[in-house]
């Protein structure tokens, strides 16, 4: 057992340019979630899945970001066009159905 | 909807003092609560969690919670605050199979 892996853990970006980071779930865990932190906030909820089908995308979530679970295995976010705002730590935890959640060590995205 | 306050986004107590990180949860049918810490740069770490068995859960590092239904709330306790339990705190909710919800957090800060 690794853990939750997490790619980049660093990412800088111009403004407008298209990121995308990974994510790799602990190998058992059928659900895998995406998280938004900035600096003295808790982990806003994004969007999460089951095996590979996306359960709930936030509706504050602009059609910027779009995340994929392609065979139920890892998962990539993406984001589109970025803006300054979107800077912060993307956070992935994976977790069996009723358990909780395991952590990666995050993304931090910094937009220029 | 599912949601969690915590009271206090900043806590200080002297070392070897009481901690107390409070936590009010919001859920339409029984929840499973948990509370979590991130020291800087990583990722979140799982302290304790409740799933409808024991009200009195015990976590790692002497952290325990108390699940009181009638005060819905789930606050975390340490008996003796240490200079490695600097660190953000934060308290989430699930309800059912949905996802899991967290709070703004709680920075604990310890006094020497």
């Amino acid at each position: 057992d690794t853990g939750v892996s997490q790619n980049p853990r660093h990412k800088i970006t111009k403004r407008g340019q298209n990121v995308t980071f990974r994510c790799d779930p602990i190998s058992e865990h059928n659900r895998l979630y995406w998280y938004r932190q900035t600096l003295g906030q808790g982990p806003e909820f994004l969007t999460y899945f089951q095996n590979e089908a996306q359960l709930e995308k936030s509706r504050l979530l602009s059609d910027r970001f779009s995340a994929e679970r392609p065979k139920g295995s890892f998962s990539t976010l993406e984001i589109q066009r970025t803006e300054q705002g979107d800077s912060a730590m993307y956070l992935c935890a994976s977790s069996r159905t009723y358990t909780e959640a395991f952590f990666g060590q995050g993304t931090r995205l910094t937009v220029v | 909807a599912q949601s969690v306050t915590q009271l206090g986004s900043h806590v200080s107590v002297s070392e070897g003092a009481l901690v107390l990180l409070r936590c009010n949860y919001s859920s339409s049918v029984p929840p499973y609560l948990f509370w979590y810490v991130q020291y800087p740069n990583q990722g979140l770490q799982l302290l304790l969690k409740y799933t409808s068995a024991a009200t009195l859960v015990k976590g790692i590092n002497g952290f325990e919670a108390e699940f009181k239904k009638s005060e819905t709330s789930f606050h975390l306790t340490k008996p003796s605050a240490h200079m490695s339990d600097a660190a953000e705190y934060f308290c989430a909710v699930r309800e059912g199979d949905d996802k899991i919800i967290f709070g703004k957090g709680t920075r604990l800060h310890i006094l020497p």
